[in-house]
């Protein structure tokens, strides 16, 4: 199986910057995912890591060290609507295995 | 809207009864995905199917039953609801038999009383 730990809550104003950690520990591990969810809203897909390194994607990066079970989101330019919760998401040989989410709240 | 649809939105149950929730993708994708969501705990996996014809359990599949009835559609049936099942249900399909890049529909809001 798959277990995946990430802050509970984060906080930063508006135009900052704000890395989201998330450690995994798997039996199968293919690549590390992220998601966003706005409050009463579905997931929707940020971004993926296959391979160590960085991803970018506009405002979004995320990074992945396989060799140490490690992954983070970093967004920034921060702004009011990426008030959100983030989750980083392990896919396994047959599913995709869910953090418990980090809540992001961008300041004024 | 392509995408994964879900019906109902809502729905409220009594204690006892059954229900099956729908879920249809039009992007013909492989994997499908039933995931219920409680406070504080993120996305828990109740079942899966890789492909048509097959289903797996997930991390929490006692108390629920699924079918895929084709490829677009793969449903949930709670056969005797409980109040421990009160959550939010989201399907979700894949491309990838990972779960890569995963499409969610807009959840289902359950509440059992």
């Amino acid at each position: 199986g798959q277990s995946l730990e990430q802050p509970s809550e984060v906080t930063a104003v508006e135009g900052a910057i704000v890395q989201i950690n998330c450690t995994y520990q798997t039996s199968g591990f293919y690549g590390l995912s992220w998601y966003q969810q706005h409050d009463g809203g579905a997931p929707t897909f940020l971004s993926y890591n296959a391979l160590d390194g960085l991803e970018e994607t506009g405002r979004f990066s995320s990074f992945l060290s396989r060799s140490d079970s490690y992954g983070y989101l970093l967004l920034q330019e921060l702004q009011m609507k990426d008030s959100a919760s983030y989750f980083c998401a392990a896919e396994g040989p047959r599913q995709l295995t869910f953090g418990s989410g980090t809540q992001l709240t961008v300041l004024p | 809207n392509a995408g994964v649809t879900q019906t109902p939105k809502f729905q409220v149950l009594k204690t006892g009864q059954s229900m099956t929730l729908q879920c249809a993708q039009d992007m013909n994708h492989n994997s499908m995905y039933w995931y219920r969501q409680d406070p504080g705990m993120g996305l828990r996996l109740i079942y899966y199917s890789a492909s048509e014809g097959t289903t797996d359990k997930g991390e929490v599949p006692n108390g629920y039953n699924v079918s895929r009835l084709n490829k677009r559609e793969f449903s949930l049936r709670l056969e005797s609801a409980a109040p421990s099942q009160t959550s939010v249900y989201f399907c979700a399909s894949s491309a990838y038999q990972t779960g890569a890049e995963a499409f969610f529909g807009q959840g289902t809001r359950l509440t059992v009383v």
